[in-house]
């Protein structure tokens, strides 16, 4: 069956930079997108931005451009999302998710925490 | 980047009534080369990542009951639950993945029982 895990909750200080990572299984990585998602305290849904493990192409949020990459290795199927810069506003769950056009299938969430 | 605005932001619903969501896309998200809308609808539970239950605006994901219909066209989309259960409260989300375009979701909907 498809899975995504993520890494484990991060705690950061501002300015610092974090990386996430979505181990994917139970299907061909390299076949669909993986995308970033991240949802503020109480807060909705806002979308980062998108890999294609394939061929490593990325796609961003206008609001994350310049401060978020996107990678992967296929030779452990897993995606990476590390965003710089950090500020309290980047305090939120970050999910990765698969593409099928639409999300039919989504990690459990990373917890960041940005705080002095 | 397509905008996807969603109403009412919050609504209280008795047990076994009608809910009914709105979303409306800033542009045609009619896709073209299928002839179907670019419109997913997700339910997320506290504590828990999004879940999804409609896609190409009308069609149910496996296992959703089939109390939740998605419809429209357009730029106009609806997302009904014909008879709230207590299992259904939830923020819903409506969104667009038209094409290449830049993803985008709905504020979202939060669903209560009155």
């Amino acid at each position: 069956q498809v899975q995504l895990v993520q890494s484990g909750a991060e705690v950061k200080k501002p300015g610092a930079s974090v990386k996430v990572s979505c181990k994917a299984s139970g299907y061909t990585f390299t076949d669909y997108h993986i995308h970033w998602v991240r949802q503020a305290p109480g807060q909705g849904l806002e979308w980062m931005g998108w890999i294609n493990p394939s061929s490593g192409g990325t796609k961003f949020a206008q609001n994350f451009q310049g401060r978020v990459t996107m990678t992967s290795d296929t030779s452990i199927t897993t995606a990476y999302m590390e965003l710089n810069s950090l500020t309290s506003d980047d305090t939120a769950i970050y999910y990765c998710a698969r593409e099928n056009w639409y999300f039919n299938f989504w990690g459990r969430g990373t917890l960041v925490t940005v705080s002095s | 980047d397509i905008v996807m605005t969603q109403s009412p932001d919050s609504l209280a619903v008795s047990l076994g009534e009608r809910a009914t969501i709105n979303c409306k896309s800033s542009q045609s998200v009619l896709y073209s080369s299928n002839n179907k809308n670019s419109v997913a609808w997700y339910q997320q539970k506290p504590g828990q990542p999004p879940k999804l239950l409609i896609y190409w605006a009308s069609t149910r994901e496996s296992g959703v009951p089939d109390r939740f219909t998605g419809s429209g066209s357009g730029t106009d989309f609806t997302l009904t639950i014909s008879s709230l259960q207590a299992e259904d409260v939830a923020v819903y989300y409506c969104q667009q993945f038209y094409g290449s375009s830049r993803r985008t979701f709905g504020q979202g909907t939060k669903v209560e029982i009155k």
